[in-house]
């Protein structure tokens, strides 16, 4: 099984700093990569996501950083927030998005 | 607003029982997915099907079944629960073709004891 590897395994972080989860994959013929969101109870909900033709996607607060030479992959938030407080699953896969290799997820504290 | 909805939140079975998970999508997407979530492993997916009586198998399959006899449900089967089944599992649609976004459910906890 193609492997998407997720770092930190857990994060914490004042309010107002910056968070940063990465990931790295295997696969050269994954061209979507998402960053989904969970909280508590809860299934997880798309947060942003990016393609290979871009190096960079800002949403908001919320930024991919995309390496497609090293085959890595990052969310940067920015402004952390208590309310961003949950789990943060990266993934990769073909770009209908049927497939997709999910890491094994970063829970986010943010300390108010 | 936009709706996945998984027939039971907690599910406490016996080892060997014929397990059945229920997944309604309101949303007349084509795809359907299963997902088991376990800490430290993230979400796998399991069978995925991209229209009704469609199925594919996804990462690991092996101990389930699926059936979709109507576009809007998608059924997880477990033929014979074993403990190693005691998982969270997750049901997802998409729109074919328009958004690769999965809308999830909230999950079924499902106990094999």
């Amino acid at each position: 099984q193609q492997q998407v590897k997720q770092s930190p395994q857990s994060l914490i972080v004042q309010k107002g700093g910056i968070s940063i989860i990465n990931c790295a994959y295997e696969n050269t013929a994954f061209d979507y990569f998402p960053w989904y969101q969970q909280f508590p109870g809860k299934g997880p909900a798309l947060l942003i996501a990016i393609r290979p033709d871009v190096s960079e996607k800002k949403e908001g607060r919320f930024t991919i950083s995309f390496n497609k030479s090293a085959k890595q992959f990052s969310l940067h938030i920015m402004d952390s927030q208590p309310g961003d407080s949950a789990t943060y699953f990266c993934a990769a896969g073909p770009g209908d998005g049927n497939k997709l290799v999910f890491g094994a997820g970063t829970i986010l504290r943010v300390k108010s | 607003d936009v709706k996945v909805t998984q027939s039971s939140r907690y599910l406490v079975k016996r080892t060997g029982e014929k397990v059945f998970l229920e997944c309604v999508q309101d949303m007349d997407h084509e795809n359907m997915f299963w997902y088991r979530q376990d800490p430290g492993l993230g979400l796998r997916l399991i069978y995925f099907s991209y229209d009704v009586k469609m199925k594919e198998k996804g990462d690991i399959p092996e101990g389930y079944s699926v059936s979709r006899e109507k576009k809007e449900r998608f059924s997880l089967i477990l033929e014979s629960a074993s403990t190693n089944q005691t998982s969270m599992y997750l049901c997802a649609s998409s729109k074919q073709g328009v958004s690769e976004k999965l809308f999830f459910g909230s999950g079924t906890q499902l106990s094999v004891l």
